[in-house]
C-alpha cells in the first residue's frame, strides 16, 4: 500500500460526459502527479502540482483540467469525453522537495471506460 | 517523440535463471533512471534507481547497468522467481526545482515459468 488513494476504481461513462477523479496523496507529500496509461502504452505525464499550484505539464488536452485543494488533494476533471479517452489514470504524490528529484509514489489507478 | 524506450514487450525466463530488461533512451538531459514494477489493478512501485554518475547498482537481486555512451540501461533479476512476473517500466525524470516529469518506457511484461 503506497499510502496514495484514488477514487473512483473504475468509471463507466458515454462520450460527451465529464467525470471527476480524485486523489489523496500520502500524508505529508506536497506534490501530486497524474499519469494516463492507454492500452499497451507506457505512462504519460499530464500535469503536476504543488501545495496548491500548477507546476509541470506534460501532454494534457485542453478537455482536461486539475486541481489541488488546501487539504492536498487533487481531483482530475475530464470533459467531451471521446473513446479515445478511455484508459487508466495514476495519481502519485512526492514530498516536493526543491533540490533533488523526489521519489513517486503511486496510487491504484482509475480504470475509465468511455463508451 | 518515445525518449524511453523498451523494445520488447514481453520476456519470459525460468525460474532460478536470469531475467534482463532493457531500456534505451534519446534525451541527453536524463541524468538519472528509476525501474518501476506493476502488477495488474496496483500502481506502479518503485524498484530501483541509478544515477548517471554510477554504471550499477545494485539492490538484493536487483541489479541496474547503465551505459551512457550507448544511451542504454537494463535490469538484472538473479535469481529469477514466481512473484517477479509483472510488467516493468523504465522510466527518467527531467527536474527543475520542483518542477517534474516523469517519462515512461512501455513496459516490458515479464512472465517466470516455474
Amino acid at each position: 500500500d503506497s499510502g496514495v488513494t484514488q477514487t473512483p476504481k473504475h468509471l463507466i461513462t458515454a462520450t460527451g460526459q465529464r467525470v471527476t477523479l480524485r486523489c489523496s496523496p500520502r500524508s505529508g507529500d506536497l506534490s501530486v502527479y497524474w499519469y494516463q496509461q492507454s492500452l499497451d502504452q507506457g505512462l504519460q505525464f499530464l500535469i503536476q502540482y504543488y501545495n496548491g499550484e500548477e507546476r509541470a505539464k506534460g501532454n494534457i488536452l485542453e478537455r482536461f483540467s486539475a486541481q489541488q485543494f488546501p487539504d492536498l488533494h487533487s481531483e482530475l476533471n475530464l470533459s467531451s469525453l471521446e473513446l479515445g479517452d478511455s484508459a487508466l489514470y495514476f495519481c502519485a504524490s512526492s514530498s516536493g522537495s526543491q533540490f533533488s528529484y523526489n521519489e513517486q509514489f503511486f496510487g491504484p489507478g482509475t480504470r475509465l471506460t468511455v463508451l | 517523440d518515445q525518449q524511453v524506450k523498451q523494445n520488447s514487450p514481453s520476456l519470459s525466463v525460468q525460474e532460478g535463471r536470469i531475467s534482463i530488461l532493457n531500456c534505451d533512451y534519446t534525451n541527453s538531459m536524463f541524468d538519472y533512471f528509476l525501474w518501476y514494477k506493476k502488477y495488474p489493478a496496483e500502481g506502479p512501485t518503485f524498484l530501483i534507481s541509478i544515477s548517471s554518475i554510477k554504471d550499477k547498482n545494485e539492490d538484493g537481486r536487483f541489479t541496474v547497468f547503465l551505459n551512457k555512451s550507448a544511451k542504454h540501461l537494463s535490469l538484472h533479476i538473479v535469481p529469477s522467481q514466481p512473484g517477479d512476473s509483472a510488467v516493468y517500466f523504465c522510466a527518467a525524470p527531467l527536474y527543475n526545482f520542483g518542477n517534474e516529469k516523469l517519462t515512461f518506457g512501455t513496459g516490458t511484461r515479464l512472465t517466470i515459468i516455474p
